[in-house]
């Protein structure tokens, strides 16, 4: 299995900071990296996929980049709406899996 | 695109239950379904696919042998399904859609099924 480890496990910053959160692979994963925002009591939201393309209708201040076994989701400039858990998943090999989750806090 | 999933379900111990996703508004035979687990105040644990185009299915390692995933084409509905429940089943329970390596994993999600399993 690859393991995901993400970093920090949680982090607070102001509005308008420039946030970055960082996932790590026991192996290669290629580009086959997506990244969920998930708010509290609410469904997984998938933010980017492919390690850097934004889902459609999700703002442009949300930037995934990196492959193989490092991948970084940078949100530009931090907005009250971000405060969330975000996940990363690869899903290059079966079992697919998530990293353990960052909690963004405002 | 929606995926609805059956309601919130209270079981006991060494009980079974069969939980549901119904697909609706895209072709349900072309975009593979997974189940996703999330115990309480945890994180998310993928637990299987399947496409219902010819009911290929991977599990994950974890949940092997402990839950069962079917699809039903003609009702364009995906299940999963446990034989004898344990208190550690406790956790919500989503599908989502997954379109193949153009796409995006997971793009649309069930609201989730709140499973708990007391004595």
């Amino acid at each position: 299995d690859i393991q995901m480890t993400q970093s920090p496990s949680a982090l607070s910053a102001s509005i308008g900071d420039r946030v970055t959160i960082t996932c790590r692979a026991s192996q290669s994963f290629g580009s086959w990296l997506a990244w969920y925002q998930q708010k509290p009591g609410k469904v997984p939201k998938l933010l980017i996929y492919k390690a850097s393309t934004l889902e459609s209708g999700v703002p442009s201040r949300f930037s995934g980049s990196g492959s193989g076994t490092e991948v970084t989701l940078t949100i530009s400039s931090l907005q009250p709406d971000d405060a969330a858990t975000y996940y990363c998943q690869q899903y290059k090999s079966y079992p697919w899996t998530f990293g353990q989750g960052t909690k963004v806090e405002i | 695109v929606q995926l609805v999933q059956s309601g919130a379900e209270v079981k006991k111990p060494g009980e079974s239950l069969k939980i549901s996703c119904k697909a609706s508004g895209y072709k349900f035979i072309t975009y593979y379904i997974a189940w996703v687990r999330q115990m309480p105040g945890k994180g998310l644990e993928w637990m299987g696919i399947i496409y219902p185009g010819d009911s290929d299915l991977k599990y994950s390692p974890s949940f092997q042998g402990r839950v069962s995933v079917s699809v039903d084409k003609s009702n364009t509905t995906a299940y999963l399904q446990w034989g004898s429940l344990k208190a550690s089943d406790t956790a919500m329970y989503y599908c989502a859609r997954w379109g193949g390596y153009n796409y995006g994993p997971f793009d649309f999600w069930g609201q989730g099924t709140l499973v708990t399993v007391s004595s």
